[in-house]
């Protein structure tokens, strides 16, 4: 089964509105949390991360939560703005070297004006 | 400033014909090197990782192999392309292996008929 799920494939919200984009894993052993942010046709960069002994982390616009004995990881965008329209891939790394992130299959967030 | 560069950007290509996909990084020295696959409606997943020179290590077995000739060039290769090669190929970089934050270059999309 996969490992990590983005369980909403689409999301469309209002300008100014709040768009909560969410994330759960099965694995115990991931310690790194991530959302990456991926335009048509760009490749994904990394927006927001935090380690396993965070459980909220806030950056401008950003907030991320981390609810390990749920085992649910979550994006928080205030004020949304058009140009947040992307796809938003949540990504996991277990510890152990070789920097395998275990992708979501990612969330297409439109933010209509 | 570090960038990335893959080569090439599309390829269209025969079931049973070779492949070679390049990957150039510059500006850093010694990087971290991944190869990550996307199949069309698909998850991203790690296919090879190399730390140093002459050395890769594979993730996922898909009847692919990958060198790594020089310090800032990694190579994608198979000498027959199936049908499920196809996809979007993502190399990327990073700092060190456990930091959970790649950089990806613009990816190279494969179509094989």
């Amino acid at each position: 089964g996969q490992q990590v799920k983005q369980s909403s494939p689409s999301l469309t919200v209002q300008e100014g509105g709040i768009s909560i984009l969410n994330c759960d894993y099965e694995n115990d052993m991931f310690d790194y949390f991530a959302w990456y942010k991926k335009y048509p046709d760009n490749s994904p960069t990394l927006l927001i991360s935090v380690r396993s002994n965070v459980d909220k982390r806030e950056d401008g616009r950003l907030t991320v939560f981390l609810n390990k004995s749920g085992k649910h990881f979550s994006l928080h965008i205030t004020a949304s703005q058009p140009e947040d329209t992307a796809v938003y891939l949540c990504a996991l790394l277990a510890t152990g070297g070789n920097n395998k992130l275990t992708f979501g299959q990612g969330t297409v967030l439109s933010v209509i004006p | 400033a570090q960038t990335i560069h893959q080569w090439p950007v599309a390829e269209i290509k025969a079931v049973g014909s070779p492949l070679s996909l390049g990957c150039t990084i510059k500006g850093k020295s010694s990087p971290n090197l991944y190869w990550y696959w996307q199949a069309t409606g698909g998850t991203l997943q790690q296919l090879f990782y190399s730390i140093t020179v002459g050395q890769v290590e594979s993730v996922v077995q898909l009847n692919l192999s990958a060198s790594r000739p020089k310090d800032d060039q990694f190579i994608l290769s198979t000498e027959k392309l199936l049908l499920s090669h196809s996809g979007f190929y993502l190399c990327a970089w990073s700092l060190g292996v456990n930091t959970g934050q790649l950089y990806f270059g613009e990816g190279s999309k494969l179509t094989v008929l």
